[in-house]
């Protein structure tokens, strides 16, 4: 079967770093997603990994490592608005996205 | 630049009553459409995508069905509302054979069936 595990919820404080784990399985892989969501809106896209490695993009990188099943988030000098839900998707081998529940970071001053 | 819209927003509906949504997209052409679901708490699931014109396939077997009467233009309907279609509804398209596959949101509808 399929499926991605990713913590539930994850406390941050302002200005600190947060590494959000995620972990799948699926039939084939064609690369993995990282959405920001919050809360009452739509996702947004933060990055694609399909090579292994370390993808940065401003404060945010991701990480991905397929022989492992595992990829990462790591968001730098948090901000408050960043407190949101972050969602792992992997593509399986039909190039359909498999959503996971999310993980809501809540960042404190 | 491509924008997509649904409306509405926010509706709350009677058990039994039909259901409408809309969903357009501009600035591109046969864009692979999809409408999902997120349910509180859970992760996204995929109800129905489509490829072309009249090209629906669905995921999930359920009282939900999707049309694309035009090539920019997917609808979400029911005839009879249940409790468990409660939730947030979130149409996206994407580029059609393009191996990254990045998925483009609307803003969502949030139904409430009571």
């Amino acid at each position: 079967g399929q499926n991605i595990d990713q913590p539930t919820e994850m406390t941050a404080t302002e200005g600190a770093i947060v590494q959000i784990n995620c972990t799948y399985q699926t039939s084939g892989f064609n690369g993995l997603f990282w959405y920001q969501q919050h809360a009452g809106e739509a996702p947004t896209f933060l990055s694609y990994n399909v090579l292994d490695g370390l993808e940065e993009k401003g404060r945010f990188s991701s990480f991905l490592s397929r022989s492992k099943g595992y990829s990462y988030l790591l968001l730098k000098e948090l901000q408050m608005k960043d407190s949101a839900s972050y969602l792992c998707a992997p593509f399986d081998s039909n190039y359909q996205l498999i959503w996971g529940a999310g993980t809501k970071l809540i960042i404190k001053p | 630049s491509q924008t997509i819209h649904q409306w509405p927003a926010t509706l709350v509906q009677p058990v039994g009553s039909p259901l409408s949504l809309e969903c357009t997209v501009e600035g591109t052409s046969n864009p692979n459409l999809y409408w999902y679901r997120q349910a509180a708490g859970r992760g996204l699931q995929l109800l129905f995508y489509s490829v072309g014109i009249g090209q629906i396939s669905s995921e999930v077997p359920q009282n939900l069905s999707a049309s694309r009467p035009q090539d920019r233009q997917f609808i979400l309907s029911s005839k009879k509302l249940l409790l468990s279609d409660s939730g947030f509804y979130l149409c996206a398209w994407s580029v059609p054979r393009e191996d990254t596959g990045e998925l483009f949101f609307g803003e969502g509808s949030r139904l409430t069936v009571l």
